[in-house]
């Protein structure tokens, strides 16, 4: 158990609409990164929020959006949701921002669009 | 993109015998990760090691990391049947904020 937590477990959406995933993060910490993992891959990352910004941005289009609220929470948004958008995602929390940090993985959603 | 790739794609070994896994990258890092994932649920962070460590122990777990040919191996001792999972290889790629992940290594161990 690593103290993150997201809903829902599981999701199902048709083509075109909208979801929002959401993302509690472990007691002390400030920065939380979503990614997405298609089944057989590795998790691609989407982006990150530091103390309520965006700290960077992986390849993905703008339909993906995200916010981070006060307790460090998060969500992530996607919009106009395409077959493509199949898959496992994944929020991790971590003291601090930066790539020498622990990240700390939630269960993730597995979202199936039709 | 992928940064990593982990070879093999997938190990079958018994109780008892040791796995290695190798992980290879394509630019510099500060650091690499690596990470296991049981069935597609949550990933659980293994061990760090630094661009300036070349090896590293954690319990079982045996990490070298050699960046003057960007890779990187992850040693299991006495593996168990609780050790199947996927393993995953993350880096920094130099970056402040994200990790890039390889695809991973399916390791099933057999009792």
């Amino acid at each position: 158990e690593t103290g993150v937590t997201q809903s829902p477990t599981h999701l199902i959406k048709t083509r075109g609409q909208q979801v929002t995933l959401r993302c509690s993060s472990q007691s002390g910490h400030n920065t939380v990164s979503w990614y997405q993992q298609a089944l057989g891959q590795g998790p691609q990352f989407i982006f990150q929020y530091y103390r309520e910004e965006e700290n960077g941005r992986g390849n993905f289009p703008p339909r993906f959006s995200g916010l981070q609220f006060p307790n460090y929470s998060s969500e992530l948004n996607v919009n106009a949701l395409e077959l493509d958008d199949s898959a496992l995602y994944l929020c991790a929390s971590s003291r601090e921002r930066g790539g020498q940090e622990t990240q700390y993985f939630g269960p993730g959603t597995r979202l199936l669009v039709l | 993109s992928q940064q990593g790739e982990e070879d093999p794609q997938a190990l079958s070994i018994q109780e008892g015998e040791n796995a290695t896994m190798n992980c290879s990258y394509k630019t510099s890092i500060n650091n690499l990760q690596w990470y296991r994932q049981n069935s597609g649920r949550g990933l659980v962070h293994l061990i760090l090691i630094r661009s300036n460590e070349r090896e590293k122990h954690s319990g079982r777990l045996r990490v070298t990391l050699d960046t003057s040919k960007k890779s990187s191996s992850l040693l299991i001792t006495a593996s168990r049947a609780a050790d199947t999972a996927s393993y995953f290889c993350a880096t920094d790629g130099g970056s402040n904020y994200k990790l890039t992940f390889g695809k991973g290594t399916l390791l099933t161990v057999n009792p």
